[in-house]
């Protein structure tokens, strides 16, 4: 089993969409979450860090429960810029290097 | 600017070459990590480096991957007799207080 599991992909949706994206992690340790877009033939970039009480940026809302292991990222009112990979991430525990532990992506195409 | 310079971003080798991606930390961090991406995939941890020391090694790192960071800031990721199964995007990423800086990666197409 993957440490960092994401919905299978592509979405296909049309402009205006509302789109939901899934993530499970297994290190119950883990304490930092994140959520990343990667552009094709480019580096992750940070779309936006995950917390226990959920954020919000813009169109973007990101939800973390912890007793389930989940975290979710939903795009409203979708863009044609929003087309990306978009990547859940987990942060290793600082015992155990801290690293990044990064789910397959789950690629997203918007359409006119 | 990412924080990371990687060099070189783009290398072609043949199968059994050897090959050599650099990671510039633009300022002074501990935490100096690698990653591989292979297409369809997120980032796989290779490495990291707690200032020159290398702390922890994935199973992926086989004996033909080598990494250096000899003075604490830059770091060399080797990969001797390349093979096809090789040919990755190769990021490095740095650790500040409250950010990580990704380098644009350096890709590796092995022929």
């Amino acid at each position: 089993r993957k440490e960092v599991e994401q919905d299978p992909g592509p979405f296909n949706v049309p402009e205006g969409a509302t789109v939901a994206f899934n993530c499970t992690y297994s290190n119950s340790a883990s304490q930092s979450f994140f959520w990343y877009r990667q552009d094709c033939r480019k580096e992750p970039k940070l779309l936006m860090s995950v917390y226990s009480s959920g954020n919000e940026d813009g169109r973007f809302t990101a939800q973390l429960n912890r007793a389930s292991q989940y975290i979710s990222l939903l795009i409203r009112d979708s863009k044609l810029s929003d087309s990306a990979t978009y990547l859940c991430v987990v942060r290793a525990p600082p015992g155990q290097g801290g690293k990044l532990i990064f789910g397959q992506g789950t690629e997203l195409s918007v359409k006119p | 600017d990412t924080g990371v310079s990687q060099n070189p971003r783009h290398k072609i080798t043949k199968r059994g070459q050897n090959v050599t991606f650099r990671c510039d930390p633009i300022s002074e961090h501990n935490r100096l990590y690698w990653y591989r991406q292979t297409l369809g995939q997120g980032p796989e941890f290779l490495t990291y480096f707690q200032n020159e020391a290398q702390l922890e090694k994935s199973r992926l790192l086989s004996d033909r991957f080598s990494a250096e960071r000899p003075k604490g800031s830059f770091s060399t990721l080797e990969i001797q007799r390349t093979e096809q199964g090789d040919s990755a995007m190769y990021l490095c990423t740095i650790r500040g207080e409250n950010t990580i800086y990704f380098g644009e990666g350096s890709w590796l197409t092995v022929v």
